[in-house]
């Protein structure tokens, strides 16, 4: 069954301390690995899109990598501003579980 | 421009009753998916509306269907209510060639409680 798994469920930071977000993944097909922002009460913003072994993507603070198995988001020391829930979803070639399949997220709060 | 907009923003409904909630997608996008989020965990796909048809479906029972208009704008209809339906439903677009590359546009929601 696809499947993705974030970790830490909640991170805490102080404004400057760098961290990693983890986002291990099971899928039978995939044609991408994506990142999204979402704030309380609001739905998800797009961040990034990963599709293969080896890729790289930077916005900002923010840098996503991604593996055979898992993809990683890198805050870069981290402002207050970055405080959200970040999501991973996956693209699947399609099958009864649809098109994006999300993780749970990881709710970060950075602390001035 | 204009990204997905959704109606309305909050609901109030009784058990048992039905619901209906609207999508308009970006401009230039032609598929509008639906999404259920419950409080504290991820989206989860319900269906896919591209060409007037339902060309995907997650694991929800028929008390959930949809259905998209020539304008490419989209419902979701939801009969017999349950209390377990209380979260928030997001509408998600994208162009049907290009969502790998591009990924969903999500708008804000529609947050439904359920009483």
């Amino acid at each position: 069954e696809d499947q993705v798994t974030q970790s830490p469920e909640a991170l805490r930071l102080q404004e400057g301390e760098s961290s990693s977000l983890n986002c291990s993944y099971t899928v039978s097909g995939l044609r991408g690995l994506f990142w999204y922002r979402q704030d309380p009460g609001k739905g998800p913003e797009f961040l990034f899109t990963l599709y293969s072994a080896g890729e790289e993507k930077e916005k900002e603070r923010l840098k996503a990598t991604l593996t055979k198995k898992e993809s990683f988001l890198h805050i870069t020391a981290p402002k207050p501003e970055d405080s959200a829930t970040y999501l991973c979803a996956v693209l699947n070639y399609g099958g009864s579980q649809g098109n994006l399949i999300f993780g749970k997220g990881t709710k970060l709060s950075v602390k001035p | 421009d204009a990204g997905v907009t959704q109606s309305p923003t909050h609901l109030i409904k009784t058990r048992g009753q039905q619901v209906t909630l609207r999508c308009s997608p970006k401009s230039g996008h032609d598929t509008v998916s639906w999404y259920q989020q419950a409080l504290g965990q991820g989206p989860q796909f319900i269906f896919q509306y591209y060409e007037e048809e339902e060309r995907q479906r997650g694991n929800f029972p028929d008390r959930f269907s949809g259905h998209q208009f020539p304008n490419y704008s989209s419902e979701l209809n939801v009969n017999a209510l349950l209390l377990g339906d209380s979260a928030l439903y997001l509408c998600a677009s994208t162009n049907f060639r290009d969502s790998p590359i591009y990924g969903y546009t999500f708008g804000s929601g529609t947050r439904l409680t359920v009483v």
